[in-house]
């Protein structure tokens, strides 16, 4: 496997079940993300972690829990979510480069979730 | 706090013309700014990215966007669309000097390629 992977990449689950979707990434980075990309709208940061390390909370519902075991590995667990969450979910990993350059993000195809 | 505004949420052009996707941004110091893509079903794609360096710069596919301080304008550009350019564009922005930037997305631009 290459670059950014995530699993699963389409997901339908009720108002009342608890899922989670996985993020992968085989690029050697230290720092990952969850987006959230809704129709007509932009793409809203949810989550960073560095180096394991959660750096960013943008306002998030405590119904989406993210977790970083290592650097490479990046879930969002998902409980009681509304119909309104119904979107993509992407995953972005990045090199810290502290100091240096702005570093790229590099994306994951995404999941489609589905909540009815 | 920065912001991008992309004009235009969806763009037609005949193959072979030139593109064009306007983006303008707003942030309190020097920007960063990236063109990603999307193509159907996938997710963003790096195109390419200004740090403060040439303000001319190119990506892949054929794509270049020019950095514009007196206009605040970051369009992209290429010279002959092809069919497979037919994709979704987000103009990205982002206030950071290194660590974990904090990108800001505009609303994306759909480009539709007529054969």
């Amino acid at each position: 496997e290459t670059g950014v992977t995530q699993t699963p990449r389409h997901l339908v689950m009720g108002m009342t079940n608890k899922k989670s979707l996985k993020c992968e990434q085989h690029l050697g980075h230290n720092a990952m993300y969850w987006y959230k990309q809704s129709a007509k709208k932009p793409l809203e940061l949810m989550f960073v972690y560095n180096f394991k390390e959660q750096t960013e909370n943008n306002s998030v519902p405590s119904r989406f829990s993210p977790e970083c075991p290592n650097s490479s590995h990046l879930f969002l667990h998902l409980h009681t979510l509304q119909p309104e969450d119904s979107a993509l979910y992407l995953c972005a990993s990045s090199q810290d480069g502290s100091g240096g350059p702005v570093d790229t993000q590099y994306f994951g195809p995404g999941t489609r979730l589905t909540v009815l | 706090a920065q912001s991008v505004t992309q004009l235009g949420s969806h763009v037609s052009v005949s193959e072979g013309a030139l593109v064009l996707l306007r983006c303008n941004y707003s942030s309190s110091v020097p920007p960063y700014l990236f063109w990603y893509v999307q193509y159907p079903n996938q997710g963003l794609q790096l195109l390419l990215k200004y740090t403060s360096a040439a303000t001319l710069v190119k990506g892949i596919n054929g794509f270049e966007a020019e950095f514009k301080k007196s206009e605040t304008s970051f369009h992209l550009t290429k010279p002959s669309a092809h069919m497979s350019d037919a994709a979704e564009y987000f103009c990205a922005v982002s206030d950071s000097f290194g660590g974990n930037e904090k990108l800001t997305f505009g609303t994306g631009t759909r480009l539709t390629i007529i054969p």
